[in-house]
């Protein structure tokens, strides 16, 4: 069955702007997790999502948001775009939610000048 | 929250030794402990788990031990290959969903 897929792979954008990127899960899971990945700071938990529903946030600030859709596609959005927000975007999906694998994709690689 | 640490940061192996990854965690109310492999430009894949009323876990060359009482568990990879080399990654989960709390990684490198 597919993978986790996230698109774009590769985005550049401008300090301020703001960008979304998705997430389409593996066919039946319903929990999609979204972390960020820098080399110092390693991957930091950012929200989760459960049936249309965050159930977990990260302590990241409100510029970060996200949803998720009726059919468990995810997206985050990141406004006001800063240096630092640059890094590795990786979206996890479990089937059913506690204390089960989790699925990453491949990631969003997110570059901002 | 959850605190992981996750010892040493970088770690080179002759070809055929064993490796060893340490990782701590801080909220005793953590129950699985997943560990990931990540190869340059891929993405994170499991490579083995445990949960909190296992104290060790095996496959083939890999194991994981996990000590509730002092709160650390390792990542023990024996008969090291060069495919072996990636960065590794310990995690901790509470039953509050799919949410994970990841050591800062430990980029292994086998050297044939």
């Amino acid at each position: 069955k597919a993978g986790v897929t996230q698109t774009p792979r590769y985005l550049i954008k401008t300090r301020g702007q703001q960008v979304t990127l998705s997430c389409s899960p593996i066919s039946g899971h319903r929990s999609v997790s979204w972390y960020q990945q820098t080399p110092g700071q390693g991957l930091q938990f950012l929200f989760e999502y459960f049936s249309e529903t965050q159930r977990n946030k990260g302590n990241f600030p409100g510029r970060f948001s996200g949803r998720q859709f009726s059919n468990s596609r995810s997206e985050m959005n990141v406004s006001t775009l800063e240096l630092g927000d640059s890094a590795l975007y990786l979206c996890a999906s479990s089937f059913v939610g506690p204390d089960t694998e989790a699925f990453f994709g491949q990631g969003t690689r997110l570059t901002v000048v | 929250g959850e605190n992981v640490e996750q010892h040493p940061s970088t770690l080179s192996v002759q070809e055929g030794d064993s490796a060893v990854i340490k990782c701590t965690y801080s909220d005793s109310a953590s129950n699985y402990f997943p560990w990931y492999k990540q190869e340059l430009g891929k993405r994170p894949q499991l490579i083995i788990d445990i949960r909190s009323n296992v104290g060790e876990k095996k496959d083939q060359r890999i194991a994981v031990t996990l000590n509730k009482t002092a709160k650390h568990f390792s990542l023990h990879i024996t008969e090291t290959q060069p495919e072996d080399s990636a960065v590794y990654f310990c995690a901790a989960s509470m039953n509050t969903g799919n949410q994970f709390y990841f050591g800062t990684g430990t980029s292994l490198t086998v050297i044939p």
